[in-house]
């Protein structure tokens, strides 16, 4: 069975907080992305990588950066957590257009 | 603003009955995507449509991409409880690197 698999299901920071959220993907995928996830609003690209160490912004990056040291690891980062960041977060992974395989999402509150 | 909208963005039926969902823009799209998303998992593609025109079934589930590709809907015949979840269109734009998510339909199926 294909995965994506997300470091974390719920989290809870404060103001201020760095945060990191990991997924990792088991197809040899080139592509992967992160979206966020709000009611009303859809998913929106926060940033995706189509090669290790290669990034590219998506539509809202601002406050978030990302890392892509191994093919198969795509991790974002919050440096310093804020109220308006809360929410859920989706990882995917696909070949270039293809269908995108979505992790199980990382539900983060920060207080 | 979104490049992709949903209606409606809420639906509630009794089980038995037909519902669509559709999902516009003014933008022409390569492809178009829907997946669904049950509480608590990553959105599932359910089908890609390429061709304008092009009409896709899966099982009770009929998909349609408009003529000029700028628009889709899906239609459920007979909903069922286990039709029940946020649906989502995802388009890649013909000049685009990226899909982009509608808003999202959330229904639910009342047994």
């Amino acid at each position: 069975d294909v995965k994506v698999t997300q470091s974390s299901r719920y989290l809870v920071k404060r103001t201020g907080e760095k945060v990191f959220l990991e997924c990792v993907q088991d197809m040899d995928h080139e592509n992967m992305f992160w979206y966020r996830q709000d009611p009303g609003l859809g998913l929106r690209l926060i940033y995706f990588s189509y090669d290790v160490k290669m990034k590219e912004k998506g539509d809202i990056p601002e406050g978030y950066s990302v890392s892509r040291e191994k093919k198969e690891r795509f991790s974002l980062i919050l440096e310093s957590a804020s109220t308006n960041q809360t929410s859920m977060y989706l990882c995917a992974s696909s070949i270039p257009a293809g269908e995108l395989f979505f992790g199980e999402g990382s539900r983060l509150t920060v207080l | 603003t979104q490049l992709l909208e949903q209606s409606p963005q809420f639906l509630s039926i009794q089980e038995g009955e037909n519902l669509t969902v559709y999902c516009n823009s003014s933008s022409v799209f390569s492809s178009l995507q829907w997946y669904r998303q049950e509480p608590g998992e990553g959105p599932v593609l359910l089908v890609t449509v390429v061709t304008g025109g092009e009409v896709k079934k899966l099982k009770r589930l009929t998909f349609q991409f408009g003529d000029a590709r700028k628009d889709s809907s899906l239609h459920i015949t007979a909903a069922q409880p286990g039709d029940t979840g946020l649906y989502l269109c995802a388009g890649f734009p013909r000049t685009g690197n990226q899909f982009y998510f509608g808003t999202g339909t959330s229904l639910t199926v009342i047994p």
